[in-house]
């Protein structure tokens, strides 16, 4: 088993539709969550952390954490065609010096 | 300020040539990481870095050697690659290499090994 799984993607949603992308672990020491954004050609940026269970808005992202199902979301409400990107969901696991454990990516095409 | 830069931003060499990669921090951050990324797939850690002290080398081959030469800088010395070896090579940095710190990355160098 994967120690970090995401939808195999790619998902496409239609413009100012809410795009759901999902993130489960496998290792219950994990700590913190986080997901990136990479487009194409270009690093990672940063959209969300979240490290305990519930809800975290910033803007139009909302992250969900339950730690129990070892499940991690991530909703992006009002979908525009810039956020077309893949989005890495990154977990942190306790006592592994730092080491993030990313999922293979959700590749998503908003279309307008 | 979360800026990590790196330079070059794209580098072609050949397989008997030696290379460096670059990445500066200005945040004071004390952990960096070198990582590498092949297309559609996700960045695969290849070093950790705490307070200039190497701390995690994921059984990288040795023609990859990197150094810590003060908490801001970080380099990736690069010696005999394959072509396999092309791909995005990551820099990134964090508060310290606690669980809850974020990691930055750096707009990456895309290395081409001919």
């Amino acid at each position: 088993q994967k120690e970090v799984e995401q939808n195999s993607g790619p998902l496409s949603v239609p413009e100012g539709a809410i795009a759901s992308l999902n993130c489960t672990y496998s290792d219950r020491g994990s700590q913190s969550f986080f997901w990136y954004r990479q487009y194409s050609g270009k690093s990672p940026e940063l959209i969300m952390s979240i490290y305990s269970n519930g809800d975290k808005e910033d803007g139009r992202f909302t992250a969900q954490l339950n730690k129990a199902s070892q499940y991690v979301s991530l909703l992006i409400r009002d979908s525009q065609p810039s956020d077309s990107a893949t989005y890495l969901c990154a977990v942190n696991i306790y006592n592994q010096g730092g080491k993030l454990i990313f999922g293979q990516g959700t590749e998503l095409s908003v279309k307008p | 300020d979360t800026e990590v830069t790196q330079t070059p931003k794209h580098l072609v060499m050949g397989m008997t040539n030696k290379k460096s990669l670059k990445c500066e921090q200005h945040m004071g951050h004390r952990a960096m990481y070198w990582y590498k990324q092949k297309a559609k797939k996700p960045p695969e850690l290849m070093f950790v870095y705490s307070y200039e002290k190497l701390s995690i080398n994921e059984s990288v081959p040795s023609r990859f050697s990197p150094e810590c030469p003060n908490s801001s800088l970080l380099n990736l010395h690069l010696h005999a690659l394959q072509p396999e070896d092309s791909a995005l090579y990551l820099c990134a940095s964090s508060q310290d290499r606690e669980g809850t710190d974020t990691q930055y990355f750096g707009p990456g160098t895309r290395l081409t090994v001919l």
